[in-house]
This record gives C-alpha cells, structure tokens and sequence, in this order.
C-alpha cells in the first residue's frame, strides 16, 4: 500500500513564530486532507487538497501531485495551535479509503 | 461541527468479552469509517461502509466486524476481545466522489485488561 511520511515528527515553537509541516507519499493520490488533533483528542479537518494551494486564516496548503508532496504552513503561530498534525491521503481508485502518516507534533509555547 | 456522536465515551473491559462500539451521524452522509489510533501508528482503517449494508474491510480488520442497518447507525464489534485491541476508535463519516472531506467524531477509548 501507499506510505506516508510526515516531517519533522516533533516541533517547538514560540508563540509567533512561523512553520512548515510536510508530508511526502510514495505513489499517486486522488485524495489529500489534513487534519489537527487537538490536545482533547479532537480531529479536525483543516484542508482537502490533493493538488494546487489553499488558504485559511493563518494556515496554508500546498500540494505538488507530481512530485508527491504537501506542505502546510503555520503563520503567526498560537499556544492554540499546539496538536498532532495528520496527512492522511487517498489512492486512485479507492480514494475515501485514507491512509494516515504517523504525524507532527507542535508545541508553542508564550 | 459535523453531527457525529460515538458511544461510549470510555469502557473498560476484559479480555474474551464481546464489546460493540457504535457511530451515530446526524448528517445524512452515505460513507461511514472506523479507525484506530495507537501511539507510533497514527490512525489505522478497520472497516468502512459506503452505503446501507455495504461494508468493506480496511487495514487492520482482523478480529473486528462491523453492521449497518441504517444510514446512521455503523457498529464495530470486537467478537472476543483482546488486549491488542486496547486503543482509541474513530468514527469519521463523508459524502462519495472528491473534495468530500473526512469528519470525525471524538473517539472511544477502550481499554481491555
């Protein structure tokens, strides 16, 4: 099956600071989505971006397809923030079917 | 946020029990999903179902099984439990085709002693 790799697997940050998270996967995709799980457990679904560049508020995706990776930017960053980021995607064919990485985790701290 | 709501919240229970897990959506959406999630794995797909009664296996779906008797409802079951299955369970639900995003409810734990 597909693989996910998501780097860097821990992050620190200080409040305001600016950061970028990146997921590489080994074939082609159909389905690209990332999600913050906050300190609760929650999972939140920040984007769906199997190609091309997405804005929201202070955060940002941008996935290359052909080149088999997505980044997502942290401007600004905020104690809010703070979480365990998942790329999860979806091969061709079969693409609600998602693969997770295993996930960066952010700490900002004031 | 999406209407999802999963039961129970904890459960505590021991090895060689049947225990089910259920995922109730509120928003009419025909895919429904569990995974699992353990520390190093991120979130792992047990089962998946695209409609009513028609379900299909995901990554990690030995020793589990799921029913769907109504667009709202999706049950996972574990037959027998053991302690390997001691982690915390996702619902997610989505509508088919692309651009549909995963929503997911805030989880099960289970822990199985």
């Amino acid at each position: 099956g597909i693989q996910v790799e998501q780097s860097p697997p821990d992050l620190i940050l200080q409040e305001g600071a600016n950061s970028t998270l990146r997921c590489n996967f080994s074939d082609s995709v159909n389905n690209l989505q990332w999600f913050h799980q906050n300190p609760w457990g929650q999972l939140i679904n920040l984007f769906y971006i199997p190609s091309g560049t997405k804005q929201n508020g202070r955060l940002s995706a941008t996935t290359v397809a052909t080149e088999r990776y997505s980044l997502l930017y942290i401007s600004s960053s905020q104690t809010t923030d703070s979480g365990v980021y998942f790329c999860a995607v979806g091969e061709s064919g079969t693409a609600s079917k998602l693969t997770f990485g295993t996930g960066t985790r952010l700490q900002v701290t004031l | 946020d999406a209407g999802i709501t999963q039961s129970p919240r904890h459960k505590v229970t021991e090895t060689g029990t049947p225990v089910t897990l259920r995922c109730h959506q509120t928003e009419n959406h025909r895919y429904m999903y569990w995974y699992r999630q353990d520390p190093g794995h991120g979130l792992r797909l047990i089962h998946y179902s695209y409609g009513v009664k028609d379900t299909d296996k995901g990554e990690v779906s030995d020793g589990y099984s799921v029913s769907r008797s109504k667009t709202e409802d999706f049950l996972l079951t574990l037959e027998s439990a053991t302690s390997s299955q001691t982690s915390v369970y996702f619902c997610a639900i989505s509508e088919p085709g692309r651009y549909q995003p995963q929503h997911f409810g805030d989880g099960t734990r289970l822990s199985i002693l």
